[in-house]
């Protein structure tokens, strides 16, 4: 079983709304992902969490702030978002295996519009 | 710098003929992994195959196969008597074992249109 779920797949919020994104995995993975997709490119990585703990945020605003409550759960809040910030954003986990025979294994999205 | 290249940005044909996918990769890792994903338009990134830099033999999966190349860099994606279920936008990805190691270096994906 391979299954990352993602919720809401759809979100509209207003600029200064405050939303939250959701992403579960039962896979017992311990490295869990952030990604964000704009229309017709290539996904961009957010934030990494390896064991419960943030090990990579690619400089992100702090408009958007991750949470990981447990290995299997993983938060992204929102808080006064820019319509720029509308993309479709995936959460991904993996085993996070030595000698990195590594797979991301990636959810559905939620497909997140600004106004 | 690690980079990834899909020289193809969007592929037509019609059902059942074949069609390669190209991707070129560079990187400085000694060690590294190449991965192909389907991203169908429901969103989801589908993962599809793993490939290790020390092992170069070909894979094949169904209609589905696969050519790495190490003396060219490259990791080229075949499907065989394509079918509109095929239709997606295909990623190939890089991961590095020490520089980046949790990074996957995403190609900037070719858009497969299979028509009937």
């Amino acid at each position: 079983d391979t299954e990352v779920t993602q919720t809401p797949k759809h979100l509209v919020m207003g600029m200064t709304n405050k939303k939250s994104l959701k992403c579960e995995q039962h896979m017992g993975h311990r490295a869990m992902y952030w990604y964000k997709q704009k229309a017709k490119k290539p996904p961009e990585l957010m934030f990494v969490y390896s064991y419960e703990k943030l090990s990579i945020n690619e400089s992100v605003p702090s408009r958007f702030s991750p949470e990981c409550p447990n290995s299997s759960l993983l938060n992204l809040h929102l808080h006064a978002l820019q319509p720029e910030d509308s993309a479709l954003y995936l959460c991904a986990s993996s085993q996070l295996l030595a000698g990195g025979t590594d797979t991301q294994y990636f959810g559905p999205g939620t497909r997140l519009t600004v106004l | 710098a690690q980079k990834v290249t899909q020289a193809q940005t969007e592929i037509s044909v019609v059902e059942k003929e074949d069609v390669t996918l190209d991707c070129v990769y560079e990187t400085r890792d000694t060690t590294y992994y190449l991965f192909w994903y389907k991203q169908p338009p429901s969103g989801e990134l589908v993962f599809l195959i793993r490939r290790n830099s020390f092992d170069e033999q070909n894979e094949i999966s169904g209609r589905y196969s696969w050519n790495f190349q190490k003396s060219t860099s490259s990791f080229n994606f075949t499907i065989t008597a394509s079918q509109v279920v095929d239709s997606a936008v295909y990623f190939c990805a890089l991961r590095g074992l020490i520089q980046g190691a949790q990074k996957l270096v995403f190609g900037q994906g070719t858009r497969l249109t299979i028509n009937p």
